[in-house]
């Protein structure tokens, strides 16, 4: 079974300043590892996925994270963020083996100020 | 095109009463998957089929809950005999295979209130 932590429940930020989401997992077997974006009133939205290959992923919106094996970790970045990002993000993960079964995260809130 | 839709966006009925939560998915996606938001949670795993045949149900917290896809496309929820505690965002999702990676879009929720 799969387990993911996201470290902070809300991040505060100014405008145009750099932010990191951090997301931790636990998995005895290897995993798919996923950002999903929940922006006010709406559905979540794809940020960004690692299934293999190269460990910096590149998503939308400026947005990229870093798999890091050794430290079970996929941290989210940007490195200057806009009020529009204002939204929930949720770190989530599902193993090989099965579909699209995703186990999340408790979301982080990240604030933007002006 | 359409996104997954969802109906309705809004439910509020009395305890013990017997509900259904509707999930259109984007036209061809085969797999189709609900997930329950409580607040200030993320979402859990409830169900998930592949066309008709519900793949995986581990999700589902007790013999209350159940869902149906009887043609491959749309799905219903059906939960009998609410409780207070069964208030959350329901979520659906589709994508296009069963296999892990694939995207999945979501529903924008129906919002279940049990008073």
């Amino acid at each position: 079974a799969q387990s993911v932590t996201q470290l902070d429940s809300q991040v505060p930020v100014f405008e145009e300043a750099p932010v990191e989401l951090r997301c931790n997992y636990s998995s005895s077997v290897s995993v798919y590892l996923f950002w999903y974006v929940q922006y006010p009133n709406q559905g979540l939205q794809l940020l960004l996925k690692y299934l293999s290959g190269s460990t910096l992923v590149k998503g939308i919106n400026g947005f990229e994270a870093e798999f890091n094996k050794s430290q079970t970790s996929f941290h989210l970045r940007k490195p200057s963020v806009h009020i529009s990002d204002t939204a929930e993000y949720f770190c989530a993960v599902s193993d090989f083996e099965g579909a699209q079964k995703l186990v999340f995260g408790q979301g982080t809130r990240l604030t933007i100020n002006p | 095109g359409a996104g997954v839709s969802q109906t309705p966006s809004n439910k509020v009925t009395e305890k013990g009463k017997y509900v259904e939560l509707r999930c259109d998915p984007i036209s061809g996606h085969t797999a189709l998957y609900w997930y329950r938001q409580s607040l200030g949670q993320g979402p859990e795993f409830l169900i998930y089929f592949q066309g008709t045949g519900a793949a995986d149900d581990s999700g589902l917290p007790n013999d209350r809950f159940f869902a149906v896809r009887p043609e491959g496309s749309v799905s219903t929820l059906k939960i009998q005999r609410t409780e207070r505690g069964d208030s959350a965002v329901y979520l659906c999702a589709s994508s296009l295979i069963l296999v892990g990676g694939t995207e999945a879009f979501f529903g924008q929720g129906t919002r279940l209130t049990v008073v």
